[in-house]
């Protein structure tokens, strides 16, 4: 069985402040890695999405996460965020032929 | 492309009646998802269909609850005897044919049951 955890329940932050936003997941094999985002009445989206090849994988509104196989860690970034990224943010986890097991979620609450 | 669409958007109910809810997923994606996602929780995987096989069910699907797709597109979920601990966004996802293993799937905006 695999678990994800999302350790902050809610991140609030400054407008062009930087963000990070912590997954730590545990598995017995090789996982794929996901960040979906839900904005306010809208139904989840993915992010971005670790498969294979580099450790660093981008979203093109300017995310970023890096897969750390020794600390089974999944951790998303945002060097300045906008307003318009509040939002809650779910990490999941995918053993290959296996379903997505989703963390609680991490609501990101960007302030002017 | 319209996107994974769902009705209702908002049931509520009695407890102890049966509810359907419908999920329209993206056309030809053979792939079709079930998830309940209560307050504060992440979605939590039901049950899975490839074309219009069952192929998986969690533990989370007991017998009160059953899941259809006859024809291969659109799949029903029905919740018999509803209990207040059903209350719950049931989310729909869809993705296409391809390595099931790294698809990724698009959910819809989910159906918010509230059982009285």
């Amino acid at each position: 069985a695999q678990s994800v955890t999302q350790l902050d329940s809610q991140v609030p932050v400054f407008e062009e402040a930087p963000v990070e936003l912590r997954c730590n997941y545990s598995s017995s094999v090789s996982v794929y890695l996901f960040w979906y985002v839900q904005y306010p009445n809208q139904g989840l989206q993915l992010l971005l999405k670790y498969l294979s090849g580099s450790t660093l994988v981008e979203s093109i509104n300017g995310f970023e996460a890096e897969f750390n196989k020794s600390q089974t860690s999944f951790h998303l970034r945002k060097p300045s965020v906008h307003i318009s990224d509040t939002a809650e943010y779910f990490c999941a986890v995918k053993p290959g032929y296996s379903t997505l097991t989703f963390g609680k979620g991490t609501m990101l609450l960007v302030s002017p | 492309d319209t996107g994974v669409s769902q009705d209702p958007r908002h049931k509520i109910t009695k407890r102890g009646q049966n509810v359907t809810f419908r999920c329209d997923p993206i056309s030809e994606h053979n792939r079709l998802y079930w998830y309940r996602q209560t307050l504060g929780q992440g979605p939590e995987f039901l049950t899975y269909f490839q074309n219009e096989a069952q192929l998986e069910k969690s533990r989370l699907l007991s017998d009160r609850f059953s899941a259809e797709r006859p024809k291969g597109s659109f799949s029903t979920l029905e919740i018999q005897r509803t209990e207040q601990g059903d209350s719950a966004m049931y989310l729909c996802a869809s993705s296409p044919r391809g390595t099931p293993s790294t698809d990724t799937q698009y959910f819809g905006p989910g159906t918010r049951l509230t059982v009285l």
